[in-house]
Order: C-alpha cells, then structure tokens, then sequence
C-alpha cells in the first residue's frame, strides 16, 4: 500500500523559508486523480490544514498561509514539497504529508509520520 | 470559515464502557465529516469518513453518526488501544477547506 515519508531539517532560523519534502512509495504520485496535502500540528495543539496539490500539479492553499507558501510536484522523484518562507515561532509545529483516501479530496489518508520543525535562531 | 467545536475536552471512560464523542460544525457540512484517532507521537489514522463509514480495517466497536452540523463518535465497549486523542475534520468543496475540531482526550477511568 502506499506510505509517505517527510524529511527536511529540524530546525529553521526566523525569517529563513522552511522547505519540506514527502517521498512516496508503493504507488506513483501522478496517477489515481489523487490529492496530496500538507498539515501541520502546533504543539500540544490541533491539526492545521496548510495546503494540497492535486496529481496534475493544481494547487490549493489554506488562505492564512497562501502569501508565503508554494506546493509542488517532482514525478520523476515520486515525491511532493513545501516551501513556506518567512518563518516564524508560529511556525514551529509538526509537519505531516498526507493522500487524500479516495481521489475526491474530502479525507485523508493515509498519513507520513510527520516531521518536527522548530523556528528559532 | 467553518469552525469544529468537539465536547468534552477530556472523556473519562471505564475499559468496557461505551464513549460518546461529540463534534458540532458552524454551518451544515452535509455529511463531509471524518473521525481520526492520534496517539502520543502518532500521525492521525482516519477511523470513520463520510460520517458513518468505517475506514478499512478499523473495527467494528467504533460507529460515526449524524448529518449537518451534529456528529457523534461512539466507541461501544472500550478496549486499552482505543485510549487517544479524536479529532473531527469537515471538508467544504468551494472554496476547498478542510478544518479539524480540536480534540476530545479519552483517558482511562
């Protein structure tokens, strides 16, 4: 079945962009009319929806983050990233990638385990 | 934007017992909603979607109920795996939002 992993570094300096990456396995990520989301959870916090890219390279973003973030697509890596730049402590938050469950957008799964990043000098 | 409001925060539940989670939307989602189960340094897993449908492999003590605004989560006998934290999440088709309640913690009695 297909399973998702996030990477990217740990720890970003304020104001820095904080890039993250989902490698995909076990399916391929421009076929199956899937969407492919980001979301996030502050610390002890709730989940926070930030943005997804359908397989065909279409964007949506979350309106509270749409000025500073950039979705993105690499099919011959099999693989999606995030970009959101001009970080702050607000930002600070676990980052999970995740499918949507059947090709119409509405839930998700499956999940990555999710990647800590925290903002500060 | 659609705002998630879960209750109670934290459900204090005997093992075997049944546990009724309550998740209530702003306006009408239809029934455009999903249950999730996180444990402690877990991602999320989808245990109930479309309100009442069941995710693959997630078993059959859990039941999701309701439409428009009013959904409950019922866990009918508790097991020691089913302790966690349930999130509810709606999705709105235009403009594409999807937003989580924030949470009811079910601990152990």
């Amino acid at each position: 079945q297909v399973q998702l992993q996030e990477s990217g570094p740990g720890l970003v300096k304020p104001s820095q962009t904080l890039s993250l990456t989902c490698s995909v396995s076990g399916g391929s990520i421009s076929s199956g009319n899937y969407y492919w989301s980001w979301i996030r959870q502050h610390p002890g916090k709730g989940l926070e929806w930030i943005g997804y890219i359908y397989y065909s390279g279409s964007t949506y973003y979350n309106p509270s983050l749409k000025r500073r973030l950039t979705i993105s697509l690499d099919t011959s890596k099999n693989e999606f990233s995030l970009e959101l730049s001009f970080v702050t402590a607000a930002d600070t938050a676990v980052y999970y990638c995740a499918r949507d469950l059947n090709g119409y957008g509405y839930y998700f799964d499956p999940w990555g385990q999710g990647t800590p990043v925290t903002v500060s000098s | 934007e659609i705002v998630m409001t879960q209750s109670p925060a934290t459900l204090s539940v005997s093992p075997g017992e049944r546990a009724t989670l309550s998740c209530r939307a702003s306006q009408s989602v239809n029934t455009n909603l999903a249950w999730y189960q996180q444990k402690p340094g877990q991602a999320p897993r989808l245990l109930i979607y479309a309100a009442s449908t069941r995710a693959t492999g997630m078993p059959a003590r859990f039941s999701g109920s309701g439409s428009g605004t009013e959904f409950t989560l019922t866990i009918s006998s508790l097991q020691s795996e089913d302790f966690a934290v349930y999130y509810c999440q709606q999705y709105n088709n235009w403009p594409p939002t999807y937003t989580f309640g924030q949470g009811t913690k079910l601990e152990i009695k």
